[in-house]
């Protein structure tokens, strides 16, 4: 079945400092890769996704690249800030069908929490 | 706009019991999926539905049981509660699947479940 690994946290960084959180993953089909991100006290949302081989996703000055050949997704930004503390999921979703109909399930890595430091 | 709501927020039961916990779908929204997450995991996929069935079931037991209603707003129940179903339970919402697979999921804060 599907699966994702990421790089096991916490990962504590100093203000401005470069990021890199790994992530791999298994699946069957071709699927669709995205990072979520969940704040202190707050739900997960998304942080941002790539759709297909060689696409990159970028948004709040996090990118990350879908790798076929490595089945990877790796996010990485330049220069964290305080504010980018939070805990950072790795997920891959895959669309099949079903009995009735179509489905869409997300798969997701176990989480690496990032604490950055002033 | 509303995103995704759920209640209650936090929640208490003894093993044995049952519980339903409820998701309104943000707004536009028709499919509902929900997941579990244990303390320092990640969400685990319990199920999924659009247009009021069950498309896909992920690996739990059949004492998870859900349901949608027309207006797309879902319950997930838990039968004879165990210890180990104490977790945070994310409802998700999405645009219809037949817009593919690549629809990000967006998630409400969720239901903190204790069972004692």
């Amino acid at each position: 079945g599907d699966s994702v690994t990421q790089m096991e946290g916490p990962v504590t960084l100093s203000e401005e400092a470069f990021l890199t959180i790994n992530c791999t993953y298994t699946a069957t089909g071709y699927p669709s890769l995205f990072w979520y991100v969940q704040y202190p006290g707050e739900g997960l949302q998304l942080l941002l996704k790539a759709t297909k081989a060689d696409d990159k996703g970028s948004n709040k000055g996090f990118e990350a690249t879908y790798r076929k050949e490595t089945t990877s997704f790796h996010l990485e930004k330049g220069s964290v800030q305080v504010s980018d503390s939070a805990v950072y999921f790795c997920a891959l979703s895959d669309q099949g069908f079903a009995g009735t109909g179509g489905y869409q399930k997300v798969t997701f890595g176990t989480g690496t929490k990032l604490q950055v430091i002033p | 706009d509303a995103g995704v709501t759920q209640s209650p927020t936090h929640l208490i039961k003894t093993r044995g019991q049952q519980v339903t916990l409820r998701c309104s779908p943000k707004s536009g929204h028709d499919t509902v999926s929900w997941y579990q997450q244990a303390l320092g995991q990640g969400p685990q996929f319990i199920f999924q539905y659009y247009e009021e069935e069950e498309r896909q079931r992920g690996n739990f037991p059949d004492r998870f049981s859900g349901h949608q209603f027309p207006n797309y707003s879902s319950e997930l129940n838990v039968n004879a509660l165990l210890l180990g179903d104490s977790a945070l339970y994310l409802c998700a919402s999405s645009l219809e699947l037949g817009l593919g697979y690549n629809s990000p999921l967006h998630f409400g804060n969720g239901t903190r479940l204790t069972v004692t």
